[in-house]
């Protein structure tokens, strides 16, 4: 069965200090990668995904995620945090030749202190 | 630019009603879909479409049912709203390409409704 754990429900960090957002998953196919962000009361937006080619993935705003097999992780990094990026932050996982289903972690809430 | 647009921001209903809540994409996307959203629990299928007039349960398909008369147009209907029900829902739309499941999802601004 296929699961996706995101390992904080908040993530507290200092304008100008690096993000990590922690996601594993467990998939028994190859697995597609999905990182969304939903800012307070705005619809969810594609920050990234993974679909098998570059196991180092960049997205918009800076962000950027590592597909590690062997670690079974997608966790989702920004070199400086910048006010804006406050928001809550999903990891997804689908495996491909799937149908349309998209497998939501729990989210985690990203907060940036001044 | 991408467009899923929801009927209403936020919605108040009692115990007993029938609601309908509209989802309507301008992207002729193939795929729509009905999410909740509930604190802690992520977002939780309830049914998607992936043709005019075609239906699949998601995960959580109970006191729920869904419409699709035309390809823009996806309705989420709460026969009998239960307190329950009180959530956020979310509609979005994909496109279907020969990697279905690798489809960006669009989403709409979202549905909080509540049921008293």
């Amino acid at each position: 069965a296929q699961s996706v754990t995101q390992l904080d429900s908040h993530v507290s960090v200092s304008e100008g200090t690096p993000v990590l957002l922690r996601c594993n998953y467990s998939s028994s196919y190859s697995p597609s990668l999905f990182w969304y962000v939903q800012h307070p009361n705005k619809g969810l937006q594609l920050l990234l995904k993974y679909t098998s080619a570059a196991t180092l993935v960049k997205g918009i705003n800076g962000f950027e995620a590592e597909f590690k097999k062997s670690e079974t992780s997608f966790h989702l990094t920004k070199p400086s945090a910048h006010m804006s990026d406050a928001a809550e932050y999903f990891c997804v996982v689908t495996f491909r030749g799937g149908n349309y289903q998209l497998i939501w972690g729990a989210g985690t809430k990203l907060i940036i202190k001044p | 630019d991408v467009k899923v647009t929801q009927s209403s921001r936020y919605l108040v209903k009692r115990t007993g009603e029938k609601v309908f809540l509209e989802c309507v994409q301008d992207m002729d996307h193939e795929n729509m879909f009905w999410y909740r959203q509930d604190p802690g629990l992520g977002l939780r299928l309830i049914y998607f479409s992936y043709d005019v007039k075609m239906k699949e349960k998601g995960d959580i398909p109970e006191g729920y049912s869904v419409s699709r008369e035309k390809k823009e147009r996806f309705s989420l209907i709460l026969e009998s709203a239960s307190t329950n029900q009180t959530s956020m829902y979310l509609c979005a739309s994909s496109s279907r390409t020969s990697g279905a499941s690798t489809d960006t999802q669009y989403f709409g601004p979202g549905t909080r409704l509540t049921v008293l």
